[in-house]
């Protein structure tokens, strides 16, 4: 049973680039978070998904940043014009029935790094 | 304000020693959920175990063991002889399911067993 998948491991971008990073949920899960990890920092709620549907985006920066799963496919973070400040870890969770309630398990992230 | 805190930055022990990580946490609702995260030096999060607020039970688990306290608003998470594999970093973390989606983590231990 595969877990929640994440790729790139490690994307590199030149300022003003677009970064895309891809989350495949655990198989039978339906919602995903996403999570910031900056350098000896925890992590920090970013997004909560459920398809096709943003439940929570609380923690998302105001601009530049998205999110979106589709019924089909992985979910997608998107960072537009991207500054040496989103260089960071970020993790995607997955969870069969959502919420603060159920455990989220988590990818390997991705390691953005901003030139 | 910091709802998990876990003070101790980084820990060295000698392998077959034990040690504990300590983590305290903040909350005014009287339903949530701990939980404690290790992150290897392969970056992955890996699940170790989630606790309720109304289950002050201990937990053991081989040579893992988890003390709640909700007198002290403390989850203390201890490793019995630890070994070189134990190597990682920790996470504590709190989800609050009425007041939203999030987990809220703790920045972290870094635990060095040293052989």
């Amino acid at each position: 049973n595969a877990g929640v998948m994440q790729n790139p491991r490690h994307l590199v971008r030149r300022r003003g680039q677009e970064a895309r990073l891809r989350c495949s949920p655990m198989k039978g899960h339906s919602h995903v978070y996403w999570y910031r990890q900056l350098p000896e920092e925890g992590l920090k709620f970013m997004v909560y998904l459920q398809k096709e549907n943003i439940i929570d985006e609380s923690g998302m920066p105001k601009e530049r940043f998205s999110a979106e799963f589709p019924k089909e496919g992985p979910s997608i973070l998107r960072i537009q014009q991207v500054v040496r400040g989103d260089s960071a870890a970020y993790f995607c969770a997955s969870s069969p029935r959502g919420g603060a309630l159920d455990t989220q398990y988590f990818g390997p992230g991705t390691r953005l790094t901003v030139l | 304000a910091q709802k998990v805190t876990q003070a101790q930055t980084e820990i060295s022990v000698v392998e077959k020693e034990d040690v504990t990580l300590d983590c305290v946490y903040e909350t005014r609702d009287t339903t949530y959920y701990l939980f404690w995260y290790k992150q290897p030096p392969s970056g992955e999060l890996v699940f170790l175990i989630r606790r309720n607020s109304f289950d002050e039970q201990n937990e053991i688990s081989g040579r893992y063991s988890w003390n709640f306290q909700k007198s002290t608003s403390s989850f203390n998470f201890t490793i019995t002889a630890s070994q070189v594999v134990d190597s990682a970093v920790y996470f504590c973390a709190l989800s609050e399911p009425n007041t939203g989606n999030q987990f809220y983590f703790g920045t972290g231990t870094s635990l060095t067993v040293i052989p």
